[in-house]
């Protein structure tokens, strides 16, 4: 089976502008979360949607970051307008049973580089 | 709150010898899962290895195994025969029973030497 997939792997913006990250889960995972490691620290959760709901949005850092996962597929995270310390690599995860114990499915990142 | 150290930000090996990477937790939970991830270079992250916090037995994967000191609060890594591939990011990562969010440490990078 395919993998979950995030685009771009890697993003240079300039401080203001909007990126827009994307990831596709495993076919049939209705769970997916994002989390977010910043250079040299501790990777963080940022939410987690069960189907198209956001079940837990805990982590989102502030009101520019919006994430969204319409009909319950792909998901995007928005980040409008991207400060410098949003600068870091964005996880994806998906997997089909929640609570389980089991790890997640982890796509590769994406950097993002905000100058 | 629960939190996740790793002490290590950088270890290195030699192929064919034996690695350990520490990772502590706090937390006051008796219902929990641990986690090792590893990350390549510019590669997703995959999962290495898990323990039940109820199983007392220590969880092996081929060449991986984990010491689990539940009263020490403490679940290191170790890596037998180290070979090229194993050089990676590797992250401790708990979760607490019946949730869904993994808390990570932030991280040890391996480096293998032939």
């Amino acid at each position: 089976e395919a993998g979950v997939t995030q685009f771009p792997s890697h993003s240079v913006i300039e401080k203001g502008q909007t990126v827009t990250l994307r990831c596709d889960p495993i076919s049939g995972h209705d769970n997916l979360y994002w989390y977010r490691r910043v250079m040299g620290k501790e990777i963080k959760f940022l939410l987690h949607f069960v189907k198209e709901s956001k079940q837990d949005e805990s982590g989102m850092p502030n009101n520019r970051f919006l994430a969204e996962r319409t009909g319950g597929t792909y998901s995007t995270l928005k980040v409008q307008p991207a400060e410098l310390e949003d600068s870091g690599v964005y996880f994806c995860a998906s997997s089909h049973l929640p609570g389980q114990g089991f790890g997640y499915t982890f796509g590769s990142g994406t950097r993002l580089t905000v100058v | 709150a629960q939190t996740v150290t790793q002490s290590q930000p950088e270890m290195s090996v030699q192929e064919a010898e034996t690695v350990t990477l520490s990772c502590t937790y706090d937390t006051s939970e008796s219902d929990y899962y641990l986690f090792w991830y590893k990350q390549p270079p510019s590669r997703q992250m995959i999962l290495v290895i898990r323990q039940e916090a109820y199983k007392q037995q220590n969880a092996t994967e081929n060449r991986f195994s984990v010491n689990f000191q539940k009263a020490a609060k403490s679940f290191s890594l170790k890596i037998s025969d180290s070979q090229l591939g194993d050089a990676a990011m590797y992250f401790c990562a708990y979760r607490k029973g019946g949730t869904d969010k993994l808390i990570f440490g932030t991280g040890t990078r391996l480096q293998v030497f032939p």
